[in-house]
């Protein structure tokens, strides 16, 4: 099985902060990694596909890069809105897939 | 406007075996692989299972296989779960999503998902 491993696990930081979330793969899975936000007592949410394709109507704030085994999610300007956990997946290994173990992301 | 709304979960005793139901609407059900994933208390999201869009083709994480059955009814654009033999640890939300079909297989749309916990 493909494991995904992601870095931090929490991070605090002020408005406006520039954050960036990695994951690493166990093994090659070219660009096939999706990110997603997810709230308590809501759906999760795609919020970028393909590494680096942004998802219709989420905002330009995020983006991702990454190619291989290591992967980067990046929220240029953190908003308040954007508090939640961040998960990245693989699936390289469709149908089957797996999730990296979440970013928690706080207000400082 | 693309709803998917699962039922189903609630209390169930070790060794029970619930069925989750997830209704989809505002898009053709037909044309789209879908997926089950859970959440624990406290833990990550996991993988659970995957349907093809007709049907004929089915997935499941090695936690699960052999107790659960997913399926779907493509004329009622319902996908389901049935759970067999649970245990504690099949405690979660359960979600049921929308694969978008490219590769990557991202999943574009969830549902809110379904409380099952498992408890004497």
């Amino acid at each position: 099985d493909i494991q995904m491993t992601q870095s931090p696990s929490s991070l605090s930081a002020s408005v406006g902060d520039r954050v960036t979330i990695t994951c690493r793969a166990s093994q090659y899975i070219s660009n096939f990694l999706n990110w997603y936000q997810h709230k308590p007592g809501k759906a999760p949410r795609l919020l970028l596909y393909a590494a680096s394709t942004l998802q219709s109507g989420v905002p330009s704030r995020f983006s991702g890069t990454g190619s291989g085994t290591d992967f980067t999610l990046t929220i240029s300007s953190l908003q308040p809105e954007d508090i939640a956990t961040y998960y990245c997946q693989q699936g390289y290994s469709s149908p089957v897939f797996t999730f990296g173990q979440g970013t928690k992301v706080e207000i400082k | 406007e693309v709803q998917l709304v699962e039922s189903g979960g609630g209390l169930v005793q070790p060794g029970g075996s619930p069925r989750l139901s997830c209704a989809a609407s505002g898009f053709t059900f037909s044309y789209f692989a879908m997926h089950w994933v859970r959440q624990a208390p406290g833990r990550g999201l996991e993988y659970v299972s995957t349907i093809s869009s007709d049907g004929f083709r089915t997935h499941y994480a090695n936690s699960v296989k052999g107790r659960f059955t997913i399926s779907r009814d493509n004329s009622r654009s319902t996908l389901f779960l049935q759970m067999g033999s649970l245990r504690a640890d099949d405690t979660a939300v359960y979600y049921c999503a929308r694969d978008l079909g490219v590769p990557a297989a991202p999943l574009d749309f969830w549902g809110q998902g379904a409380l099952v916990t498992v408890s004497s």
